[in-house]
């Protein structure tokens, strides 16, 4: 299976945009990159997935390198509430979706 | 509110015991999943469930299984349980349980091993 790599922590100032980066160069044509973040003290919760295209939700973008061996997860306004641990997670095409977490990115707002 | 239900919220047993997790999908969705988090080996795969049926298997040990009742509820059950199991444990559920579905998870059971 693909991996990922992810820095361990990251910090970002309330109110500014927050770029969290995720490498995944031994990614496949047909894998999905999918992140979900968990806030402190609650189960995780999905963000926003993406498979060759960039992608905006209510929640975030992401974007996706064109080699498809990275991508970031941009929160635009960065929220007090959004400090969490954020994880990228590749999901292949026809697989069954079980989620592979690594240590994810711990990101830290300041007010 | 995911609409993932799990009961109980804490559980405090002693070495040796047996507990079940019980977990409630969000309505209509057909797979429920069950993942360990630990300190020391953050959040796991453990077992996935379309239907009734089982259809994945992570680092599930023999001490551990789950099924899914055809009201679509699922329970995990641990026996023996040794200082080790103490971890939080999450359901999830989504729709279909293949790549293209969001899971959506429960608030956790945390289960303290004493």
């Amino acid at each position: 299976d693909a991996k990922t790599t992810q820095p361990n922590s990251m910090e970002s100032n309330e109110e500014e945009p927050v770029h969290l980066p995720c490498n995944h160069s031994t990614i496949s044509g047909t894998d999905y990159i999918h992140w979900y973040r968990q806030l402190p003290s609650q189960g995780p919760e999905y963000v926003i997935h993406g498979l060759t295209s960039n992608v905006n939700n209510r929640m975030a973008s992401l974007a996706i390198a064109e080699d498809r061996k990275s991508s970031t997860l941009i929160l635009h306004r960065a929220t007090l509430r959004d400090a969490a641990v954020y994880y990228c997670i590749l999901i292949k095409n026809g697989a069954n979706s079980k989620l592979t977490f690594g240590k994810g990115i711990t990101l830290s707002v300041r007010p | 509110d995911s609409g993932v239900t799990q009961t109980p919220k804490h559980l405090i047993t002693a070495t040796g015991q047996r507990v079940t997790l019980r977990c409630s999908p969000r309505s209509g969705d057909l797979s429920v999943y069950w993942y360990q988090q630990s300190l020391d080996q953050g959040l796991q795969f453990l077992i996935q469930y379309y239907n009734g049926e089982e259809r994945a298997k992570g680092n599930i040990l023999e001490r551990f299984s789950a099924q899914q009742f055809p009201d679509l509820h699922s329970e995990l059950n641990l026996s023996s349980l040794e200082l080790g199991d103490s971890a939080l444990y999450f359901c999830a559920s989504s729709q279909t349980g293949d790549h293209r579905n969001i899971q959506y998870f429960g608030a956790g059971t945390r289960l303290s091993v004493l």
